[in-house]
């Protein structure tokens, strides 16, 4: 059974850090690239960085880029999201998703989402 | 970036009858490898999102096969060909071939 277990949110203050993790259980962690898609109260979704598989290459949003980084631990199969900087703008579900779809598309699984709440 | 835009926003439906999701990006998003990933996820209430299609046309598992996508360029159509209540929920497409990923605003359907 696949589970995606997101931890670390909170109420933070603007300005200051906050640092975000998922524990993965049911595949192969180390074979996928993972992702952060956020999701701000009574909005849509936002796609916020991926990893790639190794943990080599990162992507992030412009939104967030310079502020936020990724990181994996493969052998804890755990996913991070180090956010620094922190705006009001930054409330939102965090989500951490394996949604890569290359010329082989396997399923998706997220986690259920971890709060973020940034207060100005 | 490339901007996706989805419409209508708002979609009422009465359930058996279809229904049709329309994702326009604001330029063409060809992968290198021929393929133009564009996906489209469910969101149910309360729930986190899962994706029904990708690459404009495939179905995940278990996707029931009254979910269809199709498209090209720059124009791209969800369709549900009988609405069940269980499809109930927010609807986004995806570009997900170029950094940074971009998602539609996303297209609530709803019983009318």
């Amino acid at each position: 059974q696949v589970q995606l277990v997101e931890s670390g949110g909170g109420v933070v203050q603007a300005g200051r850090s906050l640092r975000l993790s998922c524990v993965v259980s049911g595949f192969t962690f180390s074979r996928y690239g993972m992702h952060w898609v956020r999701q701000a109260p009574g909005k849509g979704l936002e796609w916020v960085s991926v990893i790639s598989f190794d943990g080599r290459d990162k992507q992030y949003a412009g939104s967030v880029k310079g502020r936020f980084t990724i990181s994996r631990d493969n052998s804890k199969n755990t996913l991070n999201l180090q956010m620094n900087s922190l705006r009001a703008e930054d409330t939102a579900v965090y989500y951490c998703a394996k949604i890569d779809c290359g010329a082989d598309c396997p399923p998706d699984f997220w986690g259920q989402g971890t709060l973020v709440t940034v207060s100005s | 970036d490339i901007v996706m835009t989805q419409s209508p926003l708002s979609l009422p439906v009465t359930l058996g009858q279809p229904a049709s999701i329309s994702c326009r990006s604001s330029q063409t998003f060809v992968h290198s490898d021929g393929n133009t990933y564009l996906h489209w996820f469910q969101q149910r209430p309360g729930q986190s999102p899962r994706r029904l299609i990708h690459k404009i046309s495939n179905r995940d598992y278990g996707v029931p096969d009254r979910f269809s996508g199709s498209g090209s360029g720059t124009d791209f159509t969800l369709k549900i060909s009988r609405v069940e209540a269980e499809d109930i929920g927010v609807y986004y497409c995806v570009q997900a071939t170029h950094w940074p990923w971009t998602f539609g605003q996303g297209t609530k359907v709803e019983i009318k």
